[in-house]
């Protein structure tokens, strides 16, 4: 079936340096892609989006970086800082067929002070 | 501030004793969901509302219900609950605008519910 799948469950970075969250999907009628931060008891929080047509998109602090070709997705946090520890997901949503958000995952991001 | 509200935050039930959960948005959105997320998982996808059309998933067991009476307010009902439906419930809404699962989702801080 298709899936959203994450490289690595746990990811741990100093802070201040800058982190890189990988995604991989295998559905290639995916068209648009999401990521997700949840903390520690709380729902997940819009970080950011990025549509099929597109391969890069930035927002504070954050560049989302989309590879059709290999099906991968990365999130980018860039100066990361204590707030940032928290479990980070992708999802991604078909525009055809199974219209669905599709979650991955997950990776847990801590940062070191 | 615009917001999905969901109440209680935490729910204690026994086991088989019908729970049900809230979800109110201040957002004006056409779209209302429920997830349940079991711990160190991601959030599975249990039905929405597109405006008052249910639709549920195909894998979502019987024991769960819902009910959206307005635009603002959806109900997660639980009949009979069991030990492994302990979980979180997310509820999450989005604009509709276009297509139902093309606009961004925003979620609700979540119901954790343990069951007795």
């Amino acid at each position: 079936g298709e899936s959203v799948g994450l490289h690595l469950p746990t990811l741990s970075v100093q802070e201040g340096d800058n982190s890189i969250i990988n995604c991989a999907y295998s559905n290639s009628a995916s068209d648009y892609f999401i990521w997700y931060k949840q903390e520690s008891g709380k729902g997940p929080q819009f970080i950011i989006d990025i549509r099929s047509n597109m391969d890069k998109r930035q927002g504070q602090r954050v560049t989302v970086l989309l590879n059709k070709t290999v099906k991968h997705l990365s999130l980018q946090i860039a100066a990361t800082q204590p707030g940032d520890s928290a479990v980070y997901f992708c999802a991604e949503v078909s525009n055809f067929g199974n219209e669905k958000l599709t979650f991955g995952t997950g990776t847990r991001l801590t940062i070191i002070p | 501030d615009a917001m999905v509200i969901q109440n209680p935050r935490y729910q204690v039930t026994q086991f088989g004793k019908p729970v049900t959960l809230s979800c109110s948005q201040t957002l004006n959105h056409n779209v209302m969901y429920w997830y349940q997320q079991k711990s160190s998982q991601a959030p599975k996808l249990l039905f929405h509302y597109y405006d008052k059309d249910f639709n549920n998933e195909a894998d979502t067991p019987d024991n769960f219900q819902s009910r959206r009476p307005n635009t603002s307010f959806c109900f997660l009902d639980i009949r009979s609950p069991g030990l492994g439906d302990a979980a979180m419930y997310l509820c999450a809404t989005s604009e509709g605008s276009s297509s139902a699962y093309t606009d961004t989702q925003y979620f609700g801080p979540g119901t954790r519910l343990t069951v007795l």
